[in-house]
């Protein structure tokens, strides 16, 4: 059965740094979406893309996120300047179109210190 | 805008007995709904999912959820708990727009034996 992929699957950075975070969806997917979860929290819609841009994004997607689809396969997430509140399960998912339901990646779990 | 509650914020049952898990939804269309699933520390796992028809709908692991749009409900079932089960539950509205997904907080399940 194909599967949303992410990488790293645990990632530790220091306040301040950038991180990448990838992922590769569903081959022949179409919309693409980054969430959040906070430990202990509920899973926060980040960002979707479709059609190589933004489609939508949440007020917790400020100027210190940016998602990009620099291939046909990769779909990242970039953090400018971590912050300790950074720290969460960064969950992409993927989608092929409306009435199918949204296929989640693994998760990538980023600790800022 | 849409949302989803989740009154329990945990629930224990005995291992064999029957559960019921919560969700109310609020939506201006027909929704499509989703349960989750998630292991600690793990990722997310669709469990069943509702976009339209049978509004009884079964999904993996022995589940099974009902849609009743008079009450904005999608409670989840199942008959017989097992040990395996116990875990964080997530019930999700689908945006039809941006097709995005919303969570409702969780529900905390625990089974003792």
């Amino acid at each position: 059965e194909p599967e949303v992929t992410q990488t790293p699957s645990h990632q530790v950075t220091q306040m301040g740094q950038e991180v990448i975070l990838r992922c590769v969806p569903i081959s022949n997917h179409l919309y693409f979406y980054w969430y959040r979860q906070i430990l202990g929290q509920k899973v926060e819609f980040l960002v979707s893309f479709y059609n190589n841009e933004i489609s939508e994004k949440s007020e917790i997607f400020d100027d210190q996120f940016s998602v990009e689809r620099p291939d046909g396969s990769n779909f990242t997430l970039k953090i400018r300047s971590t912050k300790l509140e950074d720290s969460a399960m960064y969950f992409c998912a993927s989608l092929l179109s409306g009435g199918t339901g949204e296929f989640f990646g693994p998760g990538t779990r980023l600790t800022v210190l | 805008a849409q949302s989803v509650t989740q009154p329990d914020i945990h629930i224990t049952v005995s291992e064999g007995a029957s559960l019921e898990l919560r969700c109310n939804y609020s939506y201006g269309a027909t929704p499509y709904l989703f349960w989750y699933v998630q292991s600690p520390g793990q990722g997310l796992q669709l469990l069943l999912k509702y976009f339209s028809g049978d509004t009884l709908v079964q999904g993996i692991k022995g589940f099974e959820a009902e849609f009743k749009r008079s009450q904005s409900s999608f409670n989840l079932r199942k008959p017989s708990v097992h040990w395996s089960d116990a875990a964080e539950y997530f019930c999700a509205v689908g945006n039809t727009g941006g097709f995005k997904t919303i969570f409702g907080a969780g529900t905390r399940l625990f089974v003792k034996a």
